[in-house]
């Protein structure tokens, strides 16, 4: 039962570079959330997806990308990484956007150098 | 927009003694309320959660959470603190009147219990 899984767990980009965050969950929700967790600010939403085909910015999206690829996958994608992003970053699905309980991946450590 | 405030960014505790989490949220209507717990280098889970059948909630490892609509508050409590509850927790809430309504977190409040 795998729940939500997110690749890779560790990352180290330097200043600049690309990369994507990969997100799956086999619970057949229809809601997809990705969040960043810094000290002492909780965890705040990048972006989310309420279904499948679409996609919301929210409370910190600028510099990220989203993909709802699938009902399942949910991508996050950073074009020019910089040291503000250096974050943990967890993937979340849920039944539905309003009421239900979120399942969250392991995370993913960002380091940007 | 709705917003969770956790009072107390630490809180320590002896083991066996009462735990007490605060946790408030801005809104006129009643949202959707949420505890979630998260273990050192791990996702969060799940705790308890209001949806409004019933204003006590009982949750997994004998926490519970009361809502209190005049005081706007749905603290976290359990009886007795044991070693493995050290871990942080956060507060969420879900608006109930907006379509599409994210989740949105407290700063969370980390857990220290003391032997």
């Amino acid at each position: 039962n795998a729940g939500v899984t997110q690749t890779p767990k560790f990352q180290v980009l330097k200043t600049g570079q690309s990369m994507t965050l990969q997100c799956a969950q086999d619970m057949n929700h229809n809601s997809m959330y990705w969040y960043r967790q810094d000290p002492g600010m909780g965890l705040r939403l990048i972006y989310y997806s309420a279904s499948e085909g679409t996609t919301d910015k929210g409370e910190v999206p600028n510099g990220y990308n989203v993909s709802r690829l699938n009902k399942r996958e949910f991508s996050l994608r950073l074009e020019s990484a910089a040291p503000s992003q250096t974050s943990v970053y967890f993937c979340a699905s849920s039944l539905f956007p309003e009421g239900t309980e979120a399942f969250f991946g392991q995370g993913t450590r960002l380091t940007v150098v | 927009a709705q917003s969770v405030t956790q009072l107390g960014s630490h809180v320590s505790v002896s083991e066996g003694a009462l735990v007490l989490l605060r946790c408030n949220y801005s809104s006129s209507v009643p949202p959707y309320l949420f505890w979630y717990v998260q273990y050192p280098n791990q996702g969060l889970q799940l705790l308890l959660k209001y949806t409004s059948a019933a204003t006590l909630v009982k949750g997994i490892n004998g926490f519970e959470a009361e809502f209190k609509k005049s005081e706007t508050s749905f603290h976290l409590t359990k009886p007795s603190a044991h070693m493995s509850d050290a871990a942080e927790y956060f507060c969420a809430v879900s608006d109930r009147e907006t379509s599409g309504s994210r989740l949105t977190f407290g700063e969370g409040t980390q857990l220290t219990v003391n032997p």
